[in-house]
């Protein structure tokens, strides 16, 4: 079973920053989140993950509190071409750490 | 050139056949995934090989049966398709446990 809690669907307009807010109040010491993304009619996308602490890359910022229960994955600039559903995953790193993907939150950036 | 590729992207065929969906990576990669998406659009894990050997079944019918031929190559065997296995499947592959995965563009069975 997933391990994290998102919003079913969020707005955001184009343009503006997009905020993605994840629960993971169980997760572990060793337990990295992940963030993947899924455009209609593709395959899951990797976005960014971290362990501790914020990271950043090409596409965009992960934010996670400092008692690790929750992160935020942020988009800086969201354009139509964002829109998908995101993925917010609790991930270990043992022999058998599958990817468990939860229903995840729909971004609709709209024009 | 694609990453994970899958053969074929759609395949429609009819109850009690069997049939075989193939997963290719040229990543390099030591890794690779089977992951089902029903029509709820939950994606859940069905195998994980790495190196060639099954490292991850979920609980997934006998009917279903991954082959990997080499750390390339990780194909899905069904036989005697059901109507409840109409589904998109992914493959996926990564360097190892823990590495970020990438998907390939999915096979859309369709079992009539």
């Amino acid at each position: 079973d997933a391990k994290t809690t998102q919003p079913t669907s969020m707005d955001c307009a184009e343009g503006r920053a997009a905020n993605l807010p994840c629960n993971h109040s169980t997760i572990s010491g060793n337990e990295y989140v992940y963030w993947y993304r899924q455009i209609h009619s593709q395959g899951p996308q990797y976005i960014i993950h971290g362990l501790k602490n914020n990271e950043t890359n090409e596409m965009a910022s992960l934010i996670i509190t400092e008692d690790r229960k929750s992160s935020t994955l942020i988009l800086p600039h969201a354009t139509l071409r964002d829109t998908a559903v995101y993925y917010c995953i609790v991930r270990d790193g043992g022999a058998t750490n599958k990817l468990i993907f939860g229903t995840g939150t729909l971004l609709a950036v709209q024009p | 050139d694609t990453a994970v590729s899958q053969t074929p992207k759609y395949l429609v065929t009819q109850m009690g056949n069997d049939k075989s969906i193939k997963c290719e990576q040229n990543l390099g990669h030591d890794t690779m995934y089977w992951y089902k998406q029903d029509s709820k659009k939950f994606l859940k894990i069905m195998f994980s090989y790495n190196n060639k050997e099954l490292i991850i079944n979920e609980t997934v019918p006998n009917r279903f049966s991954p082959k990997s031929p080499d750390k390339a190559h990780l194909n899905l065997h069904i036989n005697s398709l059901e109507l409840g296995d109409s589904a998109v499947y992914f493959c996926a592959s990564s360097q190892d446990y823990g590495g970020e995965a990438f998907f390939g563009q999915g096979t859309r069975l369709t079992v009539v």
